[in-house]
This record gives C-alpha cells, structure tokens and sequence, in this order.
C-alpha cells in the first residue's frame, strides 16, 4: 500500500467554480504535510504547507484531519491557470513520501 | 542564483551501460534527494542525503549510487542500465526535510 494516496480525478470544472479534493497517508508519524503543484511535464513547485489548525493561501485553503490521517485542499473561484496535477506530500524522519496526484482541469 | 541545476536533459542508454546524471544547488541546502516518476506511481524516492558525506536509501535504490562529496552536488550513478530505468529523474534540495523542496528541471531517460 502506497504510504500517500490521492484520487487520480480528472476533476474538469469550469472557470469560477468550487473545487476539492482529499488525501490519505498511512505512516500516523508523518509530520509535516505539503500541496505541491505539476505542470505538465515540469518539476514540483510547493504550492503550500499544511498546518493542524488549517490555513489559506489566497484562493487555496488546506486542511489536516490528523485523526482520520486525511489532508484536504480547496481551490476556490477556479481559474483557468489553476489547470494542473496537485501532490500530496507527507513527510517524517528524513524522507517525503508523494501521492501520484490529482488532476485538474478548468474550461473557460 | 540557478538553483537546482540538472544534467543532461534527456538521455538514451542501451541496457548495460552505465551513466551518471548530474544535480547541483546553489542555495547552501543541506538536504539534497533523488526522485523517479513514473505514470501512475508519483514520485519515488530513491536517494537522500542530510548533509556532506552523508547519504541513505529511500524507497526504490535498487539499481543506484550516489555519493555528495560537496554541500553543492549530489550525483545518481546507474550501475547498469535496465528497461525498467526508464523514468523521469527529479533531484530536490532544500535546508530540511520540513522546508520548501526545490526540484530541478527533471532528466528524461530513455533505456532500450
């Protein structure tokens, strides 16, 4: 079993919509989590940490379930630049554990 | 400042040979890694390195060396090239595990 598990998607959703989608990890002593972006065919840039109390970043709003092992990320008012593969990423002790990643797609 | 630099691009290997590709950072980072992605499989951990000197396994070594002689550099020696090598190769590097991980462009390798 992967350590990191994501739904693959494709998530399609137009311009200025709601979009979510979630993460589990396995390893309950993972200890920091991270949202990391890919474009296609490019190397990961980190789109945002995640911290237990939740935070937001802009349009992007990220959640940790600690009890559930779950991580969450929401993107609001969709835009077309948003198009990507989003990582889930847990981390402990000195190794990164990645999910293989959500796609999304916003149409005009 | 170039950040995390990769080398060659891309590259095509017969089975059996060997080649190293090239990871340099510029950022004085401590923690340097290798990662292959493969459709399907997100990336994998192959080599990490704490520090100079210092270098341990991930997921997926087999097949892979790799030594850091310098903060700056972290090369990934395949021994001898297989089919099943064939992935794209990330090399990442940041201050520590709990940071920002910068990754390189990428090495595209093709093994026949």
């Amino acid at each position: 079993r992967k350590e990191v598990e994501q739904d693959p998607g494709p998530f399609n959703v137009p311009e200025g919509a709601t979009v979510a989608f979630n993460c589990t990890y396995s390893n309950s002593a993972s200890q920091s989590f991270f949202w990391y972006r890919q474009d296609c065919r490019k190397e990961p840039k980190l789109l945002m940490s995640v911290y237990s109390s939740g935070n937001e970043d802009g349009r992007f709003t990220a959640q940790l379930n600690r009890a559930s092992q779950y991580i969450s990320l929401l993107i609001r008012d969709s835009k077309l630049s948003d198009s990507a593969t989003y990582l889930c990423v847990a981390a402990n002790d000195y190794k990164l554990s990645f999910g293989a990643g959500t796609t999304v797609t916003v149409r005009a | 400042n170039a950040g995390v630099t990769q080398t060659p691009k891309f590259q095509v290997l017969k089975t059996g040979q060997s080649m190293t590709l090239q990871c340099a950072q510029d950022m004085n980072h401590e923690y340097m890694s290798w990662y292959r992605q493969d459709p399907g499989m997100g990336l994998r951990l192959i080599h990490y390195s704490v520090g100079a000197g210092i270098t341990d396994q991930g997921e997926v070594p087999n097949g892979y060396n790799v030594s850091r002689s310098t903060t700056e550099d972290f090369p990934l020696r395949l021994l001898s090239a297989a089919p099943s090598q064939t992935s794209v190769y990330f090399c990442a590097s940041s201050y520590s595990i709990a940071d920002t991980q910068y990754f390189g462009p990428g090495t595209r390798l093709t093994v026949l």
